[in-house]
């Protein structure tokens, strides 16, 4: 499977701030990437799918203006939350499609974002 | 609206036993079924995934039984050991889309 990364692993910052999650694609060139969001011991609801060169598209009651996606290059896929607030707090975690099937991902180890 | 129901929300095993985790899906588009495994403050791992063509897939000792009439599989675990001590998702796939069951936390006790 693809090897992924995020950076940071965690992140604490004060509410109204902007941050940036990095998510990198180590050893293969990743069309597509997906962006989720986990509360404690629950799901992962898929926020948006980043595609390289265009636009990502959100889904239903994601915020496109507050969760602002850059899939810049085949590589590297980031997330900034911006004017962050306390319920922003979450823990966030990209994932890549696979080369051979679109339908397997693999996940990068996850953001985790404390706002204060 | 969860479209994969996952059950139970947990469980707690013998070193040794088997665990039996159950998911059902209303979506016949969905066309691919993994489960992940996911510990602690890490993201999810791809565990083992199904293809609804095949009624059942092995590997080691992670079994997936898929039964496409009732729309329901489940992962079993074999022997299981206290490194399986995780929580395990359902996941199905449309259009390289998952959606994810609830989740399942398994607890192995030595």
């Amino acid at each position: 499977g693809a090897v992924v990364s995020q950076h940071p692993s965690r992140v604490i910052c004060k509410s109204g701030t902007s941050v940036k999650i990095e998510c990198r694609s180590l050893d293969f060139q990743a069309t597509t990437m997906f962006w989720y969001r986990q509360f404690p011991k629950k799901s992962l609801m898929l926020m948006a799918t980043s595609n390289e060169g265009s636009k990502a598209t959100y889904e239903q009651g994601v915020e496109k203006d507050k969760f602002l996606i850059n899939h810049a290059s085949l590589t590297l896929s980031t997330l900034t939350v911006t004017s962050a607030h306390p319920e922003d707090s979450s823990f966030y975690i990209c994932s890549l499609a696979g080369s051979v099937s679109y339908n397997e991902q693999f996940f990068g180890p996850g953001t985790r974002l404390t706002v204060l | 609206q969860q479209q994969v129901k996952q059950s139970p929300q947990s469980l707690i095993v013998q070193k040794g036993g088997i665990s039996i985790i159950n998911c059902a899906y209303e979506n016949t588009a969905f066309d691919y079924f993994p489960w992940y495994q996911q510990f602690p403050g890490k993201g999810p791992a791809l565990l083992i995934a199904i293809r609804p063509d095949v009624s059942e897939k092995k590997e080691g000792r992670f079994t997936i039984s898929f039964n496409k009439s009732a729309k329901q599989f489940s992962l079993h675990i074999m022997d299981s050991q206290p490194g399986d001590s995780a929580t395990y998702f359902c996941a199905a796939s449309t259009d390289y889309k998952l959606s994810f069951g609830a989740g399942t936390t398994v607890t192995v006790r030595a």
